[in-house]
């Protein structure tokens, strides 16, 4: 079966720097993707990891290690609008393609 | 990147009726997939809509109670039959991309609550 695990809940400052982490489990891993979900909004997509290692984009990033089954996102600069509930989603194979989600983290920054 | 629109965005229904869901894609994608999002929580997957076979439930989800249709690539309906109230929910379609970067276009969802 499949198990995603991710805190749920993290508070940090305004300006500061935040990790996400995620741990997972599954037979059949075929990607690994981050959303940012804003109360009442739907889930919008932030990142996607298949290969381990580091991908950057802007001010978040996410790391992959499949051999550990983690994954993290990180997001620098923090602003206000960056809380939100960040979701961590495994694509799996295992009868057929299919997103399976993590149950969220919320992030509350603080001024 | 794909643009999904649902209908309706919300209703309130009684217990016992059902509603169908619609979304729409501006197109063409193969797999489309239904989820539930209830209050607080993350997003289940309900089932995936292939065109022109019958669609795959996860676990805890049966046909009778939310059929499926996949008329072409780019419309399915979600129906949620003899609602009750934990039924209510929000109801989320989604399209997979995989022409560019792979990511998943979810549609505005319809929140439904079921008195």
């Amino acid at each position: 079966g499949q198990n995603i695990d991710q805190p749920t809940e993290m508070t940090a400052t305004e300006g500061a720097i935040v990790q996400i982490n995620c741990t997972y489990q599954t037979s059949g891993f075929n990607g690994l993707f981050w959303y940012q979900q804003h109360a009442g909004e739907a889930p919008t997509f932030l990142s996607y990891n298949v290969l381990d290692g580091l991908e950057e984009k802007g001010r978040f990033s996410s790391f992959l290690s499949r051999s550990k089954g983690y994954s993290y996102l990180l997001l620098k600069e923090l602003q206000m609008k960056d809380s939100a509930s960040y979701l961590c989603a495994v694509r799996d194979t295992t009868g057929g393609f299919k997103t399976i989600f993590g149950a969220g983290t919320r992030l509350f920054v603080k001024a | 990147s794909a643009v999904i629109s649902q209908k309706p965005s919300r209703d309130i229904c009684q217990r016992g009726t059902s509603l169908t869901i619609q979304c729409q894609v501006d197109s063409q994608v193969t797999m489309m997939f239904w989820y539930r999002q209830q209050p607080g929580q993350s997003l289940t997957l309900i089932a995936t809509a292939n065109q022109g076979s019958e669609a795959t439930y996860e676990s805890g989800f049966v046909i009778d109670k939310f059929p499926i249709s996949r008329p072409n690539l780019t419309f399915s309906t979600l129906t949620v039959s003899n609602m009750s109230p934990e039924d209510s929910s929000i109801y989320l379609c989604s399209v997979e991309d995989r022409t560019g970067e792979e990511t998943q276009y979810f549609g505005p969802g319809t929140r439904l609550l079921v008195l």
